[in-house]
């Protein structure tokens, strides 16, 4: 019964390839979104989707597609991956895009290893 | 722009010992404060927020902060510190009446000595 889960747990790939993370939430929120968290735990967000539609796209490479094919998910996918792409990344959801009575849920994150 | 600063990376303290972890934001307009923990291999999870209202904000497992606009600060503490308090905790901001776009510190990491 896990509310935001995230595929895979980790993941270790060579520079160049593409890779996709999966997420999904079973708490029927309307807003879900990607946050990136470095080696110093620093968390910035990269996306936010509201209902399937587009939010918040902070300043990412164009190498980063997020998708959501409902509003139950949202996936990212990276292209040509590079070394300084490691991190966790995390997914979380929250019940509407209204702020401060929409505290996150985050999943357990993706850690990406990029060799 | 809006942004947290989390004082001290890294806090040490024994159990049973009082928790005092510190965040003061830098904001034009009134903020709305949270305080997140992280465990070892997990995500964040909500501790507790300040909105408006009662400036002194209970969450879970016994912290509580206090909004204090004079100081800028929101400070996140607990009387009695306990081995599972062990973790990584994060304040972070969102301008009042914005969208959701939290802005984290850059966390401190609480360790609990027996």
């Amino acid at each position: 019964d896990t509310a935001v889960s995230q595929t895979p747990k980790y993941l270790v790939t060579q520079m160049g390839n593409d890779k996709s993370i999966k997420c999904e939430q079973n708490l029927g929120h309307d807003t879900m979104y990607w946050y990136k968290q470095d080696s110093k735990k620093f968390l910035k967000i990269m996306f936010s989707y509201n209902n399937k539609e587009l939010i918040i796209n902070e300043t990412v490479p164009n190498r980063f597609s997020p998708k959501s094919p409902d509003k139950a998910h949202l996936n990212l996918h990276i292209n040509s991956l590079e070394l300084g792409d490691s991190a966790v990344y995390f997914c979380a959801s929250s019940p509407t895009t209204g702020g401060h009575n929409s505290p996150l849920h985050f999943g357990n994150g993706t850690r990406l290893t990029v060799t | 722009a809006q942004s947290v600063t989390q004082l001290g990376s890294h806090v040490s303290v024994s159990e049973g010992a009082l928790v005092l972890l510190r965040c003061n934001y830098s904001s034009s307009v009134p903020p709305y404060l949270f305080w997140y923990v992280q465990y070892p291999n997990q995500g964040l999870q909500l501790l507790l927020k300040y909105t408006t209202g009662a400036t002194l904000v209970k969450g879970i497992n016994g912290f509580e902060a206090e909004f204090k606009k004079s100081e800028t600060s929101f400070h996140l503490t607990k009387p009695s510190a306990h081995m599972s308090d062990a973790a990584e905790y994060f304040c972070a901001v969102i301008k009042g009446g914005s969208n959701y776009k939290l802005t984290f510190g850059k966390g401190t990491l609480l360790t609990v000595n027996p």
